[in-house]
């Protein structure tokens, strides 16, 4: 199993661009969310789907939207890209929403914004 | 409002002591409480989670933790650091009366294993 993957690994934009992350989980798991990573901050939600054909806000969903493709896969997408959103974006993906589930990661895409 | 604090930006330890990696949370009901360490540039890995039962849960790589209800604690620890160790803890939580089932992740700890 690959478990979560995400692409690109690596990305430069410049202000106003857009571009899509994709992330997929071969682990037949229902819940799916991105999150930024940025210093100091630890980890903020962005969006998330409990299970497939719903979404729902997370702590910073401004400037994101999001797809739930299918179960396997959830993508993030950037409308206009501003120099706020340059950070390190994590696909997870948990079995069920619930409290008792843990999380598994992606290997991370680090964005950088002009 | 659900929250976890690390106290520690960053622990140093000698190879082959013990380590302890503290964290303290708030939330309403019962806590559901998980530890994650992330290696340079890569995902955050699971490594052991509180549901209920015994304090002490052991999990990957000879990590353990133990959860205190009273000091709404629930605090990483090995007892002998290897270099390999070294890496950034997290630490988080999620409840189910009044919180959300979203974990909320603590900023991190920095831990540092010197030969």
């Amino acid at each position: 199993n690959a478990g979560v993957t995400q692409t690109p690994k690596f990305q430069v934009l410049k202000t106003g661009q857009s571009m899509t992350l994709q992330c997929a989980q071969d682990m037949n798991h229902n819940s799916m969310y991105w999150y930024r990573q940025d210093p100091g901050m630890g980890l903020r939600l962005i969006y998330y789907s409990a299970s497939e054909g719903t979404t729902d806000k997370g702590e910073v969903p401004n400037g994101y939207n999001v797809s739930r493709l299918n179960k396997r896969e959830f993508s993030l997408r950037l409308e206009s890209a501003a120099p706020s959103q340059t950070s390190v974006y994590f696909c997870a993906s948990s079995e069920a929403a619930g409290v008792t589930y843990e999380q598994y990661f992606g290997p991370g895409t680090r964005l950088t914004v002009t | 409002a659900q929250s976890v604090a690390q106290p520690e930006d960053q622990v140093n330890v000698a190879e082959g002591n013990p380590l302890t990696v503290k964290c303290t949370y708030s939330v309403s009901g019962n806590p559901y409480l998980f530890w994650y360490v992330q290696y340079p540039n890569r995902g955050l890995q699971f490594l052991l989670k509180y549901i209920t039962g015994d304090n002490l849960v052991k999990g990957s790589y000879g990590f353990e933790a133990e959860f205190n209800k009273s000091q709404t604690s629930f605090h990483l620890k090995k007892p002998s650091a290897l270099v390999s160790d070294s890496a950034l803890y997290f630490c988080a939580v999620s409840g189910r009366s009044g919180g959300s089932y979203i974990p909320t992740f603590g900023r991190g700890t920095s831990l540092i294993v010197h030969p």
